[in-house]
């Protein structure tokens, strides 16, 4: 059974505090994302990572910063929190749809919802 | 940059109805397309994808795809209150990169 977990369902930090949120997979899935999903805003693609060490900006990268140094911990760093930044993050992975055709499923964690004071 | 559009409802549809919710993409190089639902509170969870033009039937489920017009749409037949939810389009884009729409929001009346 596939299994995403993120480390902390609830976060409240102070504006401009540094926050880490940690995202593992047991599935060795080669994709790991960061989305932030806001009512009427839907999913927004913060971040995306196709290997160790590798990773591409997604449509909201300003502010957030990740790091991947083992293929099946990706995490999102907010180097200086600020309140636009309160908001449910979901990491999600999947396996590298080149090498499974008929896959891409992402598989998501249950969230971290982040308020930021 | 590269959109997916959707309705945001809510639609609402009387049960035993089918319930049409569609999409459309803005790359014409994508390939893959996807059909998320999301319970209040829950994270997102796959319930069809589609790669070639045509329909694809998944028991209640038929999703549609017509590249040329860069349009996918999701058919749930005999519509039932257990699939009222936020239905959420998702495309990928480029090398794996899956983004999405803001999500249509479903309310099945009973």
């Amino acid at each position: 059974d596939v299994k995403v977990t993120q480390s902390s369902r609830y976060l409240v930090k102070r504006t401009g505090e540094k926050v880490f949120l940690e995202c593992v997979q047991d599935m060795d899935h080669e994709n790991m994302f960061w989305y932030r999903q806001d009512p009427g805003l839907g999913l927004r693609l913060i971040y995306f990572s196709y290997d160790v060490k590798m990773k591409e900006k997604g449509d909201i990268p300003e502010g957030y910063s990740v790091s991947r140094e083992k293929k099946e911990r990706f995490s999102l760093i907010l180097e200086s929190a600020s309140t636009n930044q309160t908001s449910m993050y979901l990491c999600a992975s999947s396996f590298r749809e080149t090498d499974s055709p008929d896959t891409g499923e992402l598989f998501f964690g249950e969230g971290s919802r982040l308020t930021v004071l | 940059q590269k959109e997916v559009e959707q309705n945001s409802g809510p639609l609402s549809v009387p049960e035993g109805a089918i319930a049409s919710l569609n999409c459309t993409y803005s790359d014409r190089g994508s390939q893959s397309f996807f059909w998320y639902r999301q319970y209040s509170g829950k994270s997102p969870e796959l319930i069809m994808f589609i790669y070639s033009n045509g329909d694809k039937e998944d028991g209640r489920f038929t999703a549609q795809l017509n590249k040329a017009s860069q349009y996918v749409s999701l058919l749930i037949r005999d519509s039932q209150p257990s699939d009222s939810a936020t239905y959420l389009c998702a495309v990928n884009v480029e090398d794996d990169k899956i983004i999405f729409g803001k999500g249509t929001r479903l309310h099945i009346l009973p």
